[in-house]
């Protein structure tokens, strides 16, 4: 069982937009940065997000991320078939000493 | 250009010890603020969280595996190590390692990953 929740799938039309949510704690997402990585089929994961609204180079902005207290939430606007992935996040657990992730959330465009 | 590779052997017995190494390029394990840390994913799961080594050679380790696992580093290959003792089926695995660069906890860059089965 994974520290952070995240839904177990989403999905929604092309062009359309979907949201992810990841739910923690105090002593993960509360107290801390928290990223997002998309990881397609087969492959390894990518940076989506870091530092709670950051995009990396070449990251599109139809990609953002945003915290509030103990919960995080991925956003992608303009879906493309391409964006159909598993989509995790992922922060710094204080208690623990170490990272957490999600239990990742397949993304589904319909 | 930032790049991890991982090897190691794609076959383990049970109660063996499994070795893996995390070959750096484009970094140096030396640079303030920077890690590498160790994730793995069972097959159609979510990923897990293992083990980090910071610059200075301090250490992280996923709590549930603390026991068994170890993180070493020898910055004059731009290597980092990953030993898990006493293997299990439980731990077939695709195993990742990944840059964690300076300033805070993200991981950026991500090797291809190699897949580990644990099977007599």
């Amino acid at each position: 069982q994974s520290v952070l929740t995240q839904p177990p799938s989403v999905s929604a039309a092309p062009g359309q937009k979907v949201t992810i949510s990841c739910s923690g704690s105090s002593s993960n997402i509360g107290n801390n940065y928290v990223s997002w990585y998309q990881q397609l089929p087969g492959a390894a994961p990518k940076l989506l997000i870091y530092d709670n609204n950051k995009r990396p180079s070449g990251i599109p902005d139809r990609f953002s991320g945003s915290k509030s207290g103990t919960s995080a939430t991925l956003g992608i606007t303009g879906l493309q078939t391409g964006d159909e992935a598993d989509y995790s996040c992922g922060t710094w657990d204080n208690s623990l000493n170490g990272g957490v992730f999600g239990g990742g959330t397949k993304l589904t465009v319909l | 250009q930032i790049t991890l590779k991982e090897s190691g052997p794609t076959l383990v017995k049970p109660t063996q010890t499994l070795t893996l190494t995390c070959t750096l390029s484009g970094f140096s394990l030396s640079t303030s603020g920077v890690g590498v840390g160790w994730i793995r994913q069972p097959p159609g799961k979510a990923l897990e969280w293992l083990a980090l080594i910071f610059w200075d050679g301090d250490k992280r380790y996923s709590p549930s595996l603390k026991s068994r696992l170890t993180i070493t580093k020898d910055t004059s290959k731009n290597q980092v190590v990953l030993t898990l003792s006493n293997m299990d089926p439980m731990d077939t695995a695709t195993y990742y390692c990944a840059h964690r660069p300076s300033g805070w906890y993200y991981l950026e860059y991500w090797g291809q990953g190699t897949l580990v089965t644990v099977s007599s």
